[in-house]
């Protein structure tokens, strides 16, 4: 079956302006996380969501973040204002839930902040 | 405490070699270490994991050996192939209100040469 997608692939923004990052996981799929991976660096955790349960945000670099799941399944990434340090490859992975611990990433989106 | 620290950062080794990527962690809670190979543009995969239950993991040709005493873990690749390149991450989680929270480590690039 499909894998976890992510849009855009690649963003391009200026300073200042939000963006919108997209992750649709896998059908079925109950837990969903984003990370953020900086050039060179380990994949920097950022919120997860586990079915109808509160998300885990403790991984939000700033008030600027902010992420909602819709009806258990798509999920977007919101940064207001970006800066520079935002750019990075935000990537977005899913597993089955609590009990399975595999995690599917997606390609990720590339995001530069002009 | 949450660290999972990785070495070495970057690995050039001869096709046919064997490639090794260490590992040690802090916290005696994790309970679960996967690895993760990670090609240019494309989001990480599961490549293996282990429990610490094992000492040691083998499929196909990659190897974890796990070091329950000294909190270490390890990657190895025998007769690494030029299709090996990449950046390997291994990992760390344990369960955390219901779900597996991970830490990464900093990341292994590897090239094979022919």
């Amino acid at each position: 079956g499909a894998g976890v997608s992510q849009s855009p692939s690649n963003k391009v923004t200026e300073k200042g302006k939000d963006v919108e990052l997209r992750c649709d996981p896998i059908s079925g799929h109950t837990a969903l996380y984003w990370y953020r991976q900086s050039l060179g660096q380990g994949l920097e955790f950022l919120i997860y969501f586990q079915g109808n349960s509160a998300p885990d945000k403790s991984g939000l670099p700033s008030d600027r973040f902010s992420a909602e799941r819709t009806g258990g399944s798509v999920s977007t990434l919101t940064i207001q204002r970006t800066q520079q340090e935002d750019s990075a490859v935000y990537l977005c992975a899913s597993s089955l839930g609590q009990a399975r611990y595999e995690q599917y990433f997606g390609p990720g989106t590339r995001l530069t902040v002009t | 405490q949450q660290q999972v620290k990785q070495s070495p950062q970057s690995l050039i080794v001869q096709k046919g070699g064997i490639s090794i990527i260490n590992c040690a962690y802090e916290n005696t809670a994790f309970d679960y270490f996967p690895w993760y190979q990670q090609f240019p543009g494309k989001g990480p995969a599961l490549l293996i994991a282990i429990r610490p239950d094992v000492s040691e993991k083998k499929e196909g040709r990659f190897t974890i050996s796990f070091n329950k005493s000294a909190k270490q873990f390890s990657l190895h690749i025998m007769d690494s192939q030029p299709g090996d390149s990449a950046t390997y991450f291994c990992a760390a989680s344990r369960g955390s209100g219901g779900y597996q929270k991970v830490t990464f480590g900093t990341g292994t690039k590897l090239q094979v040469i022919p």
